[in-house]
């Protein structure tokens, strides 16, 4: 499944496919990108990063991708599972610290 | 290890009352951030604060909201005479930080601020 576009806040994904969240960021001078996870009534927890001298990175099932060129930024998760049901923000920032959050997306596995 | 403490989780003010909010850091961690998430939106950051020192209050309103992290004991976020729009999530955050080097930085569970 993939979400398309920065409007789509929504994305339905088959247990065990791979998902593709899009994030689109604003700050052209934002060299630093982070990938959150968050659960219902729980606070964001870190997925990835990713520095903006990288176009790419990857973790344990998940991969960011950073174009600056087109100022866009995506999370794969591979194989995804029930356990990744979540809010999934990126997160941009120029100085380090004062993280700039998108509006999140909502994954929903199906069983 | 203990993650981010934030007390208490779910708090309740009328109008007018008075709304404090704790964090206490990751062990080890000096660096201290605030955010406040909205209902179907993203954390917005409020103010970034090291033991005794306010480093960025940018985001935070200009009247009636307050931020420490004293030498001793936790964070506080202070909200005076609370207004039903300031009912929302409030986070905080911890990092490390060596050198010229940030670290990640580490969410707490959150309070969940409700004015009545």
């Amino acid at each position: 499944g993939e979400s398309v576009g920065l409007h789509l806040p929504t994305l339905s994904v088959q247990e065990g496919d791979n998902s593709i969240i899009n994030c689109a960021y604003s700050n052209s001078a934002s060299d630093y990108f982070i990938w959150y996870k968050q659960e219902s009534g729980k606070g964001p927890q870190f997925i990835i990063d990713i520095r903006s001298n990288m176009d790419k990175r990857q973790g344990q099932r998940v991969t960011v991708l950073l174009n600056k060129t087109v100022k866009h930024l995506s999370l794969q998760i591979a194989a995804t599972q029930p356990g990744d049901s979540a809010v999934y923000f990126c997160a941009e920032t120029v100085n380090d610290y004062k993280l700039s959050f998108g509006a999140g997306t909502t994954v929903t596995v199906r069983a | 290890n203990a993650g981010v403490m934030q007390n208490p989780r779910h708090l309740v003010r009328r109008r007018g009352q008075e709304a404090r909010l704790r964090c206490s850091p990751m062990k080890g961690h000096s660096h201290v951030y605030w955010y406040r998430q909205l209902p179907e939106e993203g954390l917005k950051f409020m103010v970034y604060l090291q033991k005794e020192n306010i480093i960025d209050e940018s985001g935070m309103p200009k009247e009636r909201f307050s931020a420490e992290f004293p030498k001793e004991g936790p964070s506080i976020l202070r909200i005076q005479q609370v207004v039903r729009g300031d009912s929302a999530a409030y986070f905080c955050a911890s990092s490390l930080t060596l050198g010229q080097a940030t670290y990640e930085q580490y969410f707490g569970p959150g309070t969940r601020l409700t004015v009545t």
